[in-house]
């Protein structure tokens, strides 16, 4: 069964830009989740989607949003980049809403300049 | 809120020898708790993870971990590191509920040397 994959893998912006990156859960899966991975916050959860919902939120601005797809398949958008924003950004998959059994992708890697 | 640390930002072993990472949690309730490691350029690949029942948790790659209510803790073990065990070891705290989401440490940098 094929992974969790996302793309682009790597992606360079220049501030006040926006920028969407693209998830494809493991096939069956329906629950998608965002997290952010930078050096100096680490690992910070984003949101989740189930069902074309949007069922959890972490603490980002609304500058950061998403949506997923009736084949579960899920994007993420940040408006109006900011060098902070820089980050990896990775993406899991699981078989029910709010599971931790989570796989995950190998990330996005976001430059802002 | 629940908070999730990794005391040990990097460590360095010998190929071979034993291994210990730590973890501490900070939670309510009775925690969810995983340890996930990442290498160089890939996602997170889940190690182990501890919901009930025994204490003792064993993981792929010859990983176990010990879940201790008492000191909050739930350190991550090897008896023998082999080269490719090198990597980030994130250790991570899950909120029961509605709000269902991982909080991770800061993660654990491991050195393997030769």
């Amino acid at each position: 069964k094929a992974g969790v994959t996302q793309t682009p893998r790597y992606l360079i912006k220049t501030r006040g830009q926006q920028v969407t990156l693209s998830c494809s859960p493991i096939s069956g899966h329906r629950s998608v989740s965002w997290y952010q991975q930078t050096p100096g916050q680490g690992l910070q959860f984003l949101f989740e989607y189930f069902s074309e919902t949007q069922r959890n939120k972490g603490n980002f601005p609304g500058r950061f949003s998403g949506r997923q797809f009736s084949n579960s398949r899920s994007e993420m958008n940040v408006s109006t980049l900011e060098l902070g924003d820089s980050a990896l950004y990775l993406c899991a998959s699981s078989s029910r809403e709010g599971s931790y059994e989570q796989y995950f992708g190998p990330g996005t890697r976001l430059t802002v300049t | 809120a629940q908070s999730v640390t990794q005391p040990d930002i990097h460590i360095t072993v010998s190929e071979g020898a034993s291994l210990e990472l730590r973890c501490n949690y900070s939670y309510g309730a009775t925690p969810y708790l995983f340890w996930y490691v990442q290498s160089p350029g890939q996602g997170l690949q889940l190690l182990l993870k501890y919901f009930s029942g025994d204490t003792l948790v064993q993981g792929i790659k010859g990983f176990e971990a010990e879940f201790k209510r008492s000191q909050s803790s739930f350190n991550l073990r090897k008896p023998s590191v082999h080269w490719s065990d090198a990597a980030e070891y994130f250790c991570a705290v899950g909120r029961s509920g509605s709000a269902r989401q991982l909080t991770f440490g800061s993660g654990t940098q491991l050195t393997v040397l030769p």
